[in-house]
């Protein structure tokens, strides 16, 4: 089975901090994604990793940065934590290849900032 | 730019009835796929079903499965005989086909379905 794992289910930070979460997958994948879920928003693509040290903008980039030193992990950076960064965050990762691309899912982060 | 739309934020369902999510999209794109995704409270978001644009037979796992409509842009889900275990979010979501290359996923906004004993 596909594992993906994701540093802490729950994290409250304070505004101003530097926050770091950070996923992991055990199953060799070439692309890893960060996504953010809001209600009544869905989920949006924050940036994509297809390689290790590659990285790519998503939809919403701004006041976010990543990390992919290793082919299993990739970081997930918020410089300076305000509060409209409080949201979940989840990871996924996929192959590279024909097919579909299925997309396989971490637990997910709830992060508040106060 | 593709977009995905889900209209119907939330639904219920009696138990062991059927029911159908409605998912629209646009794109200007040939070749692509389909996703329904499932996330149930507190749980990890699975794959329910996907669809590749370029079949033409509507795609089925067990109790679930789509009517895809390519010329209407429309992607909708069945679910029959629902469970209480069907209570989740569910996302139908888009991806372009690269053949071989990455593939980001377009999410639409969710519709929350809850199964009523």
């Amino acid at each position: 089975d596909v594992k993906v794992t994701q540093s802490s289910r729950y994290l409250v930070k304070r505004t101003g901090e530097k926050v770091f979460l950070e996923c992991v997958q055990d199953m060799d994948h070439e692309n890893m994604f960060w996504y953010r879920q809001d209600p009544g928003l869905g989920l949006r693509l924050i940036y994509f990793s297809y390689d290790v040290k590659m990285k790519e903008k998503g939809d919403i980039p701004e006041g976010y940065s990543v990390s992919r030193e290793k082919k299993e992990r990739f970081s997930l950076i918020l410089e300076s934590a305000s509060t409209n960064q409080t949201s979940m965050y989840l990871c996924a990762s996929s192959l590279v290849g024909l097919g579909s691309n299925e997309q396989f899912f971490g637990p997910g982060t709830r992060l508040t900032v106060l | 730019a593709q977009t995905v739309t889900q209209s119907q934020p939330e639904m219920s369902v009696q138990e062991a009835e059927t029911v159908t999510l409605s998912c629209t999209y646009d794109t200007s794109e040939n070749n692509y796929y389909l996703f329904w995704y499932k996330q149930p409270p507190s749980r990890q978001m699975i794959l329910v079903i996907r669809q590749e644009a370029y079949k033409q037979q509507n795609a089925t796992e067990n109790r679930f499965s789509v009517n895809f409509q390519k010329a209407a842009k429309s992607f909708s889900l069945k679910i029959s005989d629902s469970q209480l275990g069907d209570t989740a979010m569910y996302f139908c979501a888009f991806m372009k086909h690269y053949g071989g290359s990455q593939g980001n996923l377009i999410f639409g906004k969710g519709t929350k379905l809850s199964v009523k004993p």
